[in-house]
């Protein structure tokens, strides 16, 4: 069964630092996201993007985000200079495929701890 | 300001036990209420609810969406321990947008 895929599981970086987390989505999806998820608490809406651009942005996604599909199969989020509180699991996910809109499938997830 | 709560936060029952988990909300430009399932890691989908009153049923697992009074509810009948698990209600409004509530955690005990 297809499925989305994340990489890396685990990244540690300094505070200042520029991360890219990277998602591979299911190849016929047309819809990408991204989510996070502070320890403990709720999941959390990033991003939207479709047709090459992004859709939709939540509050969060200030101007440290960016998000980017550089081939026909990557969608990654970078965040420019980390913080403290940017610690979390980041969740990508991805639908539209086969018609079949809104049924989200998510990837397994990066965990980024900032110190 | 949107928001989507549910309740109860966390349950704890028996196997063979049936359960109700909650999610109301209110937001602008309602699109669809979705359930996930989320235990380790990645939430994964269960259902989605688009129409008011239209029951949708996988297994033991069924949900119904009520626009009118703005809520949806997830029932879990036979419950087994493998149903543990923290369970998320999502809106997504209009643009791709998707809020989530803060999940019910649900415990199964033997």
């Amino acid at each position: 069964e297809p499925e989305v895929t994340q990489t890396p599981s685990h990244q540690v970086t300094q505070m200042g630092q520029e991360v890219i987390l990277r998602c591979v989505p299911i190849s016929n999806h047309l819809y990408f996201y991204w989510y996070r998820q502070i320890l403990g608490q709720k999941v959390e809406f990033l991003v939207s993007f479709y047709n090459n651009e992004i859709s939709e942005k939540s509050e969060i996604f200030d101007d440290q985000f960016s998000v980017e599909r550089p081939d026909g199969s990557n969608f990654t989020l970078k965040i420019r200079s980390t913080k403290l509180e940017d610690s979390a699991m980041y969740f990508c996910a991805s639908d539209g495929g086969s018609g079949k809109r809104y049924e989200q499938y998510f990837g397994p997830g990066t965990r980024l701890t900032v110190t | 300001e949107d928001k989507v709560v549910q309740s109860p936060l966390s349950l704890v029952v028996h196997e063979g036990d049936t359960v109700t988990l909650n999610c109301s909300y209110e937001v602008t430009n309602f699109r669809s209420l979705l359930w996930y399932k989320q235990e380790k890691k990645a939430p994964t989908f269960l259902f989605m609810l688009t129409s008011s009153g239209i029951e949708k049923k996988s297994g033991r697992l069924s949900s119904i969406l009520d626009k009118k009074e703005l809520f949806s509810i997830l029932n879990i009948t036979a419950t087994q321990t493998g149903d543990s698990a923290v369970y998320l209600c999502a809106v997504e409004r209009g643009n791709n947008d998707m809020r989530f509530g803060a999940g019910t955690r649900l415990t199964v005990k033997p």
